[in-house]
């Protein structure tokens, strides 16, 4: 089963405006990582955050971990339509020899 | 620097067809791994490896093969075609083993396979 699960499946939202996709987790991480996939691409690596951080921020990004809760959020603000993609949470298991990943948000930013 | 290279990056086989996808990375990463992304299931892992003469299995090695004779190269192997495996295939990798805590996985541009 997946590890990884985010929330919502699917969000459509105009350029400026900020954009909140969940991902929630089941085992205990070391840390948790938010990647990027256009369309017809391979994933691009956005932030990493570990367990013993609360909240990051690179650029736009502003990642939270709630390790009680077992779910992280990803904020993008001012979006771009060039920030639309499908975006995955991802941990690493077992000493990163395994990574799971989830489902993903699928991010439409219209002009 | 090319990074992550898969090929081909597409192919139709027919059912029970053997085909070897190509997967090579210049980073001199130990950890690879290979998955597939299949409409609404996100990434699968299939197989990985942390070093050369190295492998294991993900969550769906069934019906694939791998081997890692060298740091720089992680073939995947289909023994015998099935649709079930239509899909798209990742290559990813990761590294120096000496910072662990990096975790990144950098990957390919994907490999479209399609099983009639």
């Amino acid at each position: 089963s997946q590890q990884g699960e985010e929330d919502p499946q699917a969000l459509s939202i105009q350029e400026g405006e900020n954009a909140t996709m969940n991902c929630s987790y089941k085992t205990s991480i070391n840390n948790l990582q938010w990647y990027r996939q256009n369309s017809g691409r391979g994933l691009v690596h956005l932030i990493l955050i570990r367990s013993n951080e609360r909240e990051k921020h690179s650029g736009r990004l502003r990642v939270t971990l709630d390790t009680s809760k077992k779910s992280s959020s990803l904020l993008i603000t001012a979006s771009r339509a060039a920030d639309t993609a499908s975006y995955f949470c991802a941990t690493p298991l077992y000493n990163f020899n395994k990574f799971y990943f989830g489902s993903g948000t699928k991010l439409n930013v219209k002009p | 620097n090319a990074g992550v290279t898969q090929t081909p990056k597409f192919q139709v086989l027919k059912t029970g067809q053997s085909m070897t996808l190509q997967c090579a990375q210049d980073m001199n990463h130990e950890y690879m791994s290979w998955y597939r992304q299949d409409p609404g299931m996100g990434l699968r892992l299939i197989h990985y490896s942390v070093g050369a003469g190295i492998t294991d299995q993900g969550e769906v090695p069934n019906g694939y093969n791998v081997s890692r004779s060298t740091t720089e190269d992680f073939p995947l192997r289909l023994l015998s075609a099935a649709p079930s495996q239509t899909s798209v295939y990742f290559c990813a990798s990761s590294g120096p083993r000496d910072r662990p805590n990096t975790g990144e996985l950098f990957f390919g541009e994907g490999s479209r396979l399609t099983v009639l």
